[in-house]
């Protein structure tokens, strides 16, 4: 059972360029989320999707979009990266309760 | 707005010295709380989800409580393995604290 499963794990981007995270689950859920973590801040939501075809902004949206393609599978796009998008992106996915989180995405803009 | 403050930052024990993280809330309606354990370099573990004030889990030597403002994480007797960042998040908005980073010495 892979649960919830991120790719690429590490993405080096140079500014202004363009890449999307994928995430993808098998537990049925209908809650899907993208959150960044920097040091000393925790976690922060980007932007959730509580069903398929449903997006709302979370917390910190500025800068990314995202596509919930289907009920598996909720996507990150960063159209122009920035040097301040430099951290650690996680997904989660959400049945009733509690929430189930990736291993991560690394991502570093220069 | 919701928020969801933890404290300390940072706690350093010794082996099998006992002691308490709180994470302190401020949401209209508490649907649920969760605490969750991160190793570094990996996602965040599920621990425990607490609904009502008054309410305990155990895990191992973990032990979480519930008040209408707050909740705290006890650890009891810990040993090194214990060392992680403990989360936790109020189910309403899926807001997080910003976690205690536990490291405990043998």
């Amino acid at each position: 059972n892979a649960g919830v499963t991120q790719t690429p794990k590490f993405q080096v981007l140079k500014t202004g360029q363009s890449m999307t995270l994928q995430c993808a689950q098998d537990m049925n859920h209908n809650s899907m989320y993208w959150y960044r973590q920097d040091p000393g801040m925790g976690l922060r939501l980007i932007y959730y999707s509580a069903s398929e075809g449903t997006t709302d902004k979370g917390e910190v949206p500025n800068g990314y979009n995202v596509s919930r393609l289907n009920k598996r599978e909720f996507s990150l796009r960063l159209e122009s990266a920035a040097p301040s998008q430099t951290s650690v992106y996680f997904c989660a996915s959400q049945g009733n309760t509690e929430a189930f989180f990736g291993q991560g995405t690394r991502l570093t803009v220069v | 707005e919701d928020q969801v403050t933890q404290s300390p930052e940072a706690l350093r024990l010794q082996e099998g010295e006992s002691s308490s993280l709180n994470c302190s809330y401020t949401v209209s309606g508490l649907r649920g709380l969760f605490w969750y354990r991160q190793d570094p370099g990996k996602g965040p573990e599920f621990l425990f989800t607490l609904y009502s004030a008054g309410e305990e889990k155990e895990k191992e030597r973990l032990k979480a409580t519930l008040t209408k403002k707050e909740s705290f994480l006890h650890i009891t007797a810990p040993k090194p393995e214990d060392s992680a960042t403990y989360l936790c998040a109020v189910q309403n908005d899926m807001r997080f604290g910003a976690g205690t980073r536990l490291t405990v010495k043998p």
